[in-house]
């Protein structure tokens, strides 16, 4: 079977650096994605991941290491307007998103 | 120019009766899906059509009727609510089948389902 494992919750302060870490068991792995909902909002994509390495977009960056079945979420510069659930998502061989439960991130002043 | 709208936003209905939302997408793309995502923020897949295809129908009571009548739409109609089916439907849609390189997902609004 397919799951995914982030962190529940994570708190920080604006301006600092967070990284919400993803590990997965997948049969057949089609690339890592993210994905950012704020309260009473849709999910939003952020990045993808097919490959090893790091993908850099703006103050967000995401990381995989296929051979670990790990990869992370890298904001930066910390904005209030950060504070919302995290998602990472894997995609199986039968062709759907597998979701993780989601990291509630709390940016504090 | 919403890319994917849903109808209605909320919902509150009585158990026992039948309800649909509707999904419209402008972004032309081949793929429309449900998720479903409860109380704890768990977004699990229901159903996806690749134009007009069913594809992917998860383990979902068949009280869940999906139907696509073009590449742009997508319903979902529910027979004989239950306490348990509230929760907030999101439609979504993406480029290309699934199993491909990843497309990325666009997700309506929602609709949030409250069945009392």
């Amino acid at each position: 079977g397919q799951s995914l494992e982030q962190p529940s919750e994570v708190t920080a302060v604006e301006g600092a650096i967070v990284q919400i870490n993803c590990t997965y068991q997948t049969s057949g792995f089609y690339g890592l994605s993210w994905y950012q909902q704020h309260d009473g909002g849709a999910p939003t994509f952020l990045s993808y991941n097919a490959l090893d390495g790091l993908e850099e977009t703006g103050r967000f960056s995401s990381f995989l290491s296929r051979s670990d079945s790990y990869g992370y979420l890298l904001l930066q510069e910390l904005q209030m307007k950060d504070s919302a659930s995290y998602f990472c998502a894997v995609r199986d061989e039968g062709g759907k998103l597998i979701f993780g439960q989601g990291t509630e991130l709390s940016v504090k002043p | 120019d919403t890319a994917v709208s849903q109808t209605p936003k909320y919902l509150v209905t009585q158990m026992g009766n039948d309800k649909s939302i509707k999904c419209e997408q402008n972004l032309g793309h081949d793929t429309m899906y449900w998720y479903k995502q409860d109380s704890k923020k768990f977004l699990k897949i229901m159903f996806s059509y690749n134009n007009k295809e069913l594809i992917i129908n998860e383990t979902v009571p068949n009280r869940f009727s999906p139907k696509s009548p073009d590449k742009a739409h997508l319903n979902l109609h529910i027979n004989s609510l239950e306490l348990g089916d509230s929760a907030v439907y999101f439609c979504a849609s993406s480029r290309g089948l699934a199993g491909g390189p990843s497309y990325e997902q666009y997700f309506g609004p929602g609709t949030r389902l409250t069945v009392t």
